[in-house]
């Protein structure tokens, strides 16, 4: 399996607080990347970056932000957590943008907001 | 806006028999079309497409693209029961990477 590791791996937290989820990487990729995953939506892209300090918003980027001040660690923030981001969080990473052949899961984490 | 559509939504099939699987799609500035499987934890990598009418194979899956008509296909031949599982198809456009809603396949014995 590919370095990387999500936490924490489950999370409740109350509606209006902030949360902070961690990816890490021990592969030394480019490119990093989060995810949420909903019943009837698929999987989602949030935000993704491209480098330390180069990130980008994906489909879903409102109500989180990122920040990425090491290669091996990707921080997504959601700054007042709501009922409508309790979801499965997953981290990938890829050597090149998207399409890489070596575009690897973390193992996620299930985030509830109440 | 990019669309990525696939069907049927759920398929239930008995050991040995073979299944295609769709995804169609509306992409802006498209770059490739990718297969990923999903059991009860992360997506795992299948196959990346980006060449229409060349078919990838790896073992009893197989996946081809049509490009003109905007679709792929997934085939499984002869399945097995550790095949279920859900099927993501994903489309990369210039800054985006779309999934569909995937395909939860069940192979009874």
């Amino acid at each position: 399996d590919a370095g990387i590791t999500q936490s924490p791996r489950h999370k409740v937290t109350e509606t209006g607080t902030p949360v902070t989820l961690r990816c890490h990487q021990t592969e030394n990729h480019r490119y990093m990347y989060w995810y949420r995953q909903d019943p009837g939506h698929g999987l989602r892209l949030i935000h993704y970056s491209y480098g330390v300090k180069d990130t980008d918003k994906g489909e879903v980027s409102d109500g989180y932000s990122v920040s990425r001040s090491k290669t091996e660690d990707f921080l997504l923030t959601l700054e007042s957590a709501t009922s409508s981001q309790t979801s499965v969080y997953f981290c990938a990473i890829s050597s090149d943008r998207f399409s890489s052949y070596e575009q690897y899961f973390g193992p996620g984490t299930r985030l509830t907001v109440t | 806006e990019d669309k990525v559509v696939q069907s049927p939504l759920s398929l239930v099939v008995h050991e040995g028999d073979t299944v295609t699987l769709n995804c169609s799609y509306e992409v802006t500035n498209f770059r490739s079309l990718l297969w990923y499987k999903q059991e009860k934890k992360a997506p795992t990598f299948l196959f990346m497409l980006t060449s229409s009418g060349i078919e990838k194979k790896s073992g009893r899956l197989s996946s081809i693209l049509d490009k003109k008509e905007l679709f792929s296909i997934l085939n499984i031949t002869a399945t097995q029961t550790g095949d279920s599982a859900v099927y993501l198809c994903a489309v990369e456009g210039y800054s985006t990477l779309t999934f569909g809603k995937g395909t939860m396949l069940l192979v009874s014995p």
